[in-house]
């Protein structure tokens, strides 16, 4: 029974280039959240996705991410024009009811 | 929006002492979840609380949430050394249809063999 995956699990991108975070849920769960966390901090919500609907997206960044979470495949955190600022971890969550899984996270680095 | 303090901030304790870690928020939670961060890795979920007053326990970790909804707490008994790690309290407040979860700063664990 395998968990939340996510990939890549690092990724470097120079300064105006696109990143591109995969998350596939665990099996049966409809519910996916992304959660960036900075050093020495606790995770931040970022959005609440189900299946091809946006729930939530109260703590994403008005301008340059979005997400999504299509009827097949996985949900995708798409960050554009990357700045140093988003340099993060990236973590993606599933659940069905109020516990969430997370996955290992993606480390992105903006050079 | 909603904050969480958790105290301490860090601990160095011997082996086979007990821990005890708290979270407080300004304003209330239906649940409460305790995660473990390990470097390099997403948190792992450790104990889920869902009423007031719960007290729930997993091996030799026992959590409570409190009676106003807004805290919480986790003990872990006769710590050994791989419960080194960052412990996180998470809380949930689900109206309006929203799941997100605000997380405390972290209580780094470091246990001396």
């Amino acid at each position: 029974n395998a968990g939340v995956m996510q990939n890549p699990r690092h990724l470097v991108r120079r300064r105006g280039q696109e990143a591109r975070l995969r998350c596939s849920p665990m099996k049966g769960h409809s519910h996916v959240y992304w959660y960036r966390q900075l050093p020495e901090e606790g995770l931040k919500f970022m959005v609440y996705l189900q299946k091809e609907n946006i729930i939530d997206e109260s703590g994403m960044p008005k301008e340059r991410f979005s997400a999504e979470f299509p009827k097949e495949g996985p949900s995708i955190l798409r960050i554009q024009q990357v700045v140093r600022g988003d340099s993060a971890a990236y973590f993606c969550a599933s659940s069905r009811g109020e516990e969430q899984y997370f996955g290992p996270g993606t480390r992105l680095t903006v050079t | 929006g909603q904050q969480l303090n958790q105290s301490p901030q860090s601990m160095f304790i011997q082996e086979g002492e007990d821990v005890s870690m708290n979270c407080t928020s300004s304003s209330i939670f239906n649940t409460w979840l305790w995660y473990k961060q390990d470097p390099g890795e997403g948190p792992v979920l450790l104990i889920a609380l869902y009423k007031a007053g719960e007290l729930t326990s997993n091996g030799r970790l026992t959590a409570q949430f409190g009676i106003t909804r807004k805290d919480s707490f986790l003990n872990i008994s006769a710590s050994i050394p791989s419960d080194v790690g960052i412990y996180f309290c998470a809380g949930l407040y689900s109206g309006a249809g929203s799941y997100q979860l605000t997380f405390g700063k972290g209580t780094k664990l470091s246990v001396i063999p």
